[in-house]
């Protein structure tokens, strides 16, 4: 059981907005950043979006973050094949003292 | 950009000691926390702990019992120790920059592969 809970799947057509969702509680999304990640099978995860809303250099603008209150967002605009892969969110947890990890959500590219 | 490379063991048997070490070239361990993470076959990542350059470290509770990292900033290298491991404990392991609360986890090594075996 993830400390940060996201949908096990999602899925849109080409073109589409998609949207994942990342719920948590005071003790990390409430008062710490969200990161998220984006697997490909076989590979390292890559950071998508740093600090809830921030696009590391080199990361399309069709991906966005959002973040309100202990739940976050990652919405992903004019979907393409290539999008298909594994999301995560994560952060920081004051009570853990340390990173927790979303389950994981595989986005699939209908 | 730095490059973490991951070493060690792909077959540990139970009971044992997992050890693996993440060396990093393209820049220093320096004023950076360095973070463990694994992944099981088919689920989700797993945040086992981090070290910062100085020795510090945080780590998972639920691990804590078993778990020991530690840093070389001489060789530019990190490691981790994971005792009486179990199947449990068969995972990609990744080494990766980042793991304080203030910053991301943003280069990651390419993973190495650990299967506990009885």
């Amino acid at each position: 059981q993830s400390v940060l809970t996201q949908p096990p799947s999602a899925s849109g057509t080409p073109g589409q907005r998609v949207i994942i969702s990342c719920s948590g509680s005071k003790s990390n999304i409430g008062n710490n950043y969200v990161y998220w990640y984006q697997q490909f099978p076989g590979t390292a995860p890559k950071v998508l979006i740093s600090k809830n809303n921030q696009r590391p250099s080199g990361v399309p603008d069709r991906f966005s973050g959002s973040k309100s209150g202990t739940s976050a967002s990652l919405a992903i605009s004019g979907l393409r094949s290539e999008d298909e892969a594994d999301y995560y969110c994560a952060g920081w947890d004051d009570s853990l003292s340390g990173w927790v990890f979303g389950g994981g959500t595989k986005l699939t590219v209908l | 950009q730095v490059h973490l490379q991951e070493s060690g063991p792909g077959l540990v048997k139970s009971s044992e000691i997992l050890s693996l070490t993440c060396s990093v070239s393209g820049g220093s361990l320096r004023s950076y926390y360095w973070s463990w993470i694994r992944q099981p076959p088919g689920k989700g990542l797993d945040w086992l702990g981090c070290i910062y350059y100085d020795g510090s470290t945080h780590y998972k509770p639920s691990l804590e019992s078993r778990l020991t990292m530690s840093v070389d900033t001489s060789k530019n290298h990190f490691s981790l120790r994971l005792s009486s491991v179990t199947a449990a404990d068969t995972a990609m392991y990744y080494c990766a920059r980042g793991g304080d609360r203030w910053g991301s986890i943003d280069d990651w090594g390419q993973g190495t592969l650990v299967t506990v075996s009885s």
